[in-house]
Formats: C-alpha cells, structure tokens, sequence
C-alpha cells in the first residue's frame, strides 16, 4: 500500500487565490511526522511546514496552512493568495518508524497559479 | 547558515568511469541523506548516515558506495554506472533522524551516464 497518496498530479490556480493540495497517508503508528516540500524548476527541495501526529492546532508558515485530519489521515496544504513564484512540484512527505529513519514521499502535484 | 552545498551541479560520465558526488552542511547536523530523482518522480531514499554511522541502505546496487567521512560531508562514489542510472541525485541533512526533524536539501547533481 502507498504510504503517501496525492491524487492531484496537476492543479491550476489564479494569481491571489487560494489553492488546497490533497495528501492522505497510511500508517500504523503513533508518532509520524507530516511534511510539505516544494520543488520548483531548478530541482531543490524546499521545506514548506510541518505537522507532529500529536500536535492539536494545524501547522501555519506564513501563506502556507496544514489542514491536519487525523481520524481521515489527511494533511491538505492551503497556500493562500498564491503567487506566481509558487509554480513549482509540490511534495507531501512523512516519517515514521522507531529513529525516525523511515521516510516517504508521495508522488507529487504541480502547481501552476495563472496571472 | 540553512545552506546544503553539492558539487559538482552536472556530471556526464562514461559506463566505466569512477567519479564521486560530493555534499557538504555547516548546521551542526547529525543526519545525512541521499536521494536519487528521475524526472517528475519524487524523490527515491538511498541511504541514511546518522552520526557518520550508515543507518539505512535502501537496497541500493553495489556500483554506489557512500562514505562519510566527518559530520560536515557526505560523499557519494560511483563506479561502473548504468544509463538507467542517469537521474538528479539530491543530498539532505537535518538535525537528526527524529520524527519532527524536517530535511534541508542542496540543489542537486544532475548525472547523465552515457
């Protein structure tokens, strides 16, 4: 079984919107932390947020929100009055296992925002 | 200082050749990682150092050997390389393995194996 499903593989998004990007994940344990990763053009990964499995308020940075549905294992990304430096691939991750060492990434959506 | 450096940023080389991919962290971390990327894929784990110990070795074939040589470097030595294996190879570090710890990744290799 996947342990990161994002279904979106492409999405649009008008310049000043707000734009949500789906990602469930599946896991047994516990403890497992939630990350957002973009990565634009030139190839580097870059960390968005942050979401702990025990952490009861969802994560914000800044335009970039967690929406952290724990019974539905669901950790949507929100970017909010998106831009036209946010086009780019975005990537759900986590981690899991006993030294945090297990680490997976979903397949990805690309974003476009649209002037 | 948030910086991964990785050198060198392209690498064109032969099916016999041996080159080494080299990357380097001054955040005081304790994990480093390696990645491979084919195009519009995520990111693939590799192997896993933590305090300069190799923690995870993702089945990875024998023509990759990694090396750590202190906390700062992370090296990547490739021998005898496929076509298949042309791809960007990206290098992370963060302050260790723990759950919350999120990964800080330099800009990559591109290598093309010809």
């Amino acid at each position: 079984a996947q342990k990161i499903t994002q279904t979106q593989p492409g999405m649009f998004v008008q310049e000043k919107e707000a734009v949500t990007l789906d990602c469930t994940y599946d896991t047994s344990d516990p403890s497992y932390g939630l990350f957002w990763y973009k990565q634009p053009s030139s190839g580097e990964m870059i960390f968005l947020i942050y979401q702990g499995s025990y952490d009861q308020q969802n994560a914000t940075e800044g335009r970039y929100s967690l929406n952290f549905q724990k019974a539905r294992k669901s950790a949507n990304l929100v970017i909010s009055a998106s831009q036209l430096g946010d086009s780019a691939m975005y990537f759900c991750a986590m981690r899991e296992g006993p030294n945090g060492n297990q680490f997976y990434f979903g397949t990805g959506t690309s974003l476009t925002v649209i002037p | 200082d948030t910086e991964v450096t990785q050198t060198p940023k392209h690498l064109v080389m032969g099916m016999t050749n041996k080159k080494s991919l080299k990357c380097e962290q001054h955040m005081g971390h304790r994990a480093m990682y390696w990645y491979k990327q084919k195009a519009k894929k995520p990111p693939e784990l590799m192997f896993v150092y933590s305090y300069e110990k190799l923690s995870i070795n993702e089945s990875v074939p024998s023509r990759f050997s990694p090396e750590c040589p202190n906390s700062s470097l992370l090296n990547l030595h490739l021998h005898a390389l496929q076509p298949e294996d042309s791809a960007l190879y990206l290098c992370a570090s963060s302050h260790s393995t723990g759950l919350a710890y999120e990964q800080y990744f330099g800009p990559g290799t591109r290598l093309t194996v010809t």
